[in-house]
């Protein structure tokens, strides 16, 4: 089956810098990358995704690409703020199901 | 008005009884999961149907049983709970399940946290 590894595990960024968070998958027939965030108590919930007939998207301060031959995807958040600290989540899909990463836990200092 | 709603949302109980976990979504989708997410926060898929057809049934003992009565419902039936299910569960429901067509996107409800003593 898939597997999806995600890193790193925690990442410590200054306010108004910017995050980084890589994720690789196994599976080439593999064709839809979410990226979830979870708040410390809440769901999960969908930020941004992208196909693998895409290479990149934006959407405001967040930016996914991938890279199809080398499987891996990349979550890109600019200006960080306080409000982005959350546990930030990998998935890849080919139909059926969603196969997640172990999570980024992003903490933005003020 | 909530999308997905879970009930309960805390649920606490000795080893070796049987718990029930409701969930319902209100978006008209075809799918629904239940996920467990454990104290390290790993998202494992359990189950998923597709128009109350089983269609994803992971690796998870026997004493978890699925039920959907309808497509918007779909609930969680576990027997002689052990330490080791204390966890998070997350329903989730799509459009479709997957596939270049559809939306795959997945609302998550609430959770349910359970703790076995």
């Amino acid at each position: 089956g898939e597997n999806v590894e995600q890193h790193p595990s925690t990442l410590s960024v200054q306010e108004g810098d910017s995050a980084v968070i890589k994720c690789t998958y196994s599976d080439s027939a593999s064709n839809y990358f979410p990226w979830y965030k979870q708040e410390l108590g809440k769901r999960p919930q969908l930020i941004i995704d992208i196909r693998s007939n895409v290479g990149e998207k934006k959407d405001q301060r967040i930016a996914v690409t991938l890279n199809k031959t080398a499987k891996h995807f990349s979550l890109h958040i600019t200006e960080t703020q306080p409000e982005d600290s959350a546990v930030y989540f990998c998935a890849a899909s080919k139909g059926k199901k969603l196969s997640f990463g172990a999570g980024t836990t992003v903490t933005v200092r003020a | 008005d909530t999308a997905v709603s879970q009930t309960p949302k805390y649920l606490v109980t000795q080893m070796g009884n049987d718990k029930s976990i409701k969930c319902e979504q209100n978006l008209g989708h075809d799918t629904m999961y239940w996920y467990k997410q454990d104290s390290k926060k790993f998202l494992k898929i359990m189950f998923s149907y597709n128009n109350k057809e089983l269609i994803i049934n992971e690796t998870v003992p026997n004493r978890f049983s699925p039920k959907s009565p309808d497509k918007a419902h779909l609930n969680l039936h576990i027997n002689s709970l052990e330490l080791g299910d204390s966890a998070v569960y997350f329903c989730a429901s799509s459009q479709s399940f997957g596939g270049d067509r559809g939306n795959n996107e997945q609302f998550f409800g609430p959770g349910t946290r359970l703790t076995v003593l």
